[in-house]
């Protein structure tokens, strides 16, 4: 299966925009991009995710490198509430047959 | 709509107790999913289902059994309870036939012990 690779942690200032890299060099023509956050105590909640073209929602955008061995999950303004565990997934039909596998995530804090 | 709803929401077991960990979702999903998330690290696949009466082993199926006869439900039974199955569990869905162009909705989990 693909793998992703994502620093281990981030610091923000609250209101500031945050861009969270994922490097995902063996990616296949088909696996999608997928980013999940899981804040303290909960269940990991949908982000957003994309397969070629950068992609926007009302939570954050998702810009994709154009070799696609790369991705960014940008927060537009950060506040106290999007600190959490992001995780980036390769949702594809490989070994783990479409399930999402997830990593150690990137574990971002926001500064007030 | 009430989602995915997981019981209970914590648990304390002994070794060798067995119990069922239940999730129910209403989003009328195909795909359900448990997860297990132990202290500091990431989800570990436990089982999956597709649909009714098709379920298959994930990344860490030992010491675990499902079922999955209706599509609502997808219960997750621990036969003989051990202290290495102290965890977090999770349960998600999601729909679509490929799986890979939608979103999962997970519960808010069930936290175990095993003393």
């Amino acid at each position: 299966d693909a793998k992703t690779t994502q620093p281990n942690s981030m610091e923000s200032n609250e209101e500031e925009p945050v861009h969270l890299p994922c490097n995902h060099s063996t990616i296949s023509g088909t696996d999608y991009i997928h980013w999940y956050r899981q804040l303290p105590s909960q269940g990991p909640e949908y982000v957003i995710h994309g397969l070629t073209s950068n992609v926007n929602n009302r939570m954050a955008s998702l810009a994709i490198a154009e070799d696609r061995k790369s991705s960014t999950l940008i927060l537009h303004r950060a506040t106290l509430r999007d600190a959490a565990v992001y995780y980036c997934i390769l949702r594809g039909q490989g070994g783990s047959q479409g399930n999402l596998i997830f990593g150690k995530g990137t574990k971002l804090s926001v500064k007030p | 709509n009430a989602g995915v709803t997981q019981t209970p929401k914590f648990r304390i077991l002994k070794i060798g107790q067995s119990m069922t960990l239940q999730c129910a979702q209403d989003m009328n999903h195909n795909y359900m999913y448990w997860y297990r998330q132990d202290p500091g690290m990431g989800l570990k696949l436990i089982y999956y289902s597709v649909g009714a009466g098709i379920t298959d082993k994930g990344e860490v199926p030992n010491g675990y059994n499902v079922s999955r006869s209706t599509t609502e439900d997808f219960p997750l039974r621990l036969e003989l309870a051990a202290p290495s199955q102290t965890s977090v569990y999770f349960c998600a869905s999601s729909y679509s036939y490929s799986g890979l162009n939608t979103e999962a909705f997970f519960g808010q989990g069930t936290r175990l012990t095993v003393v």
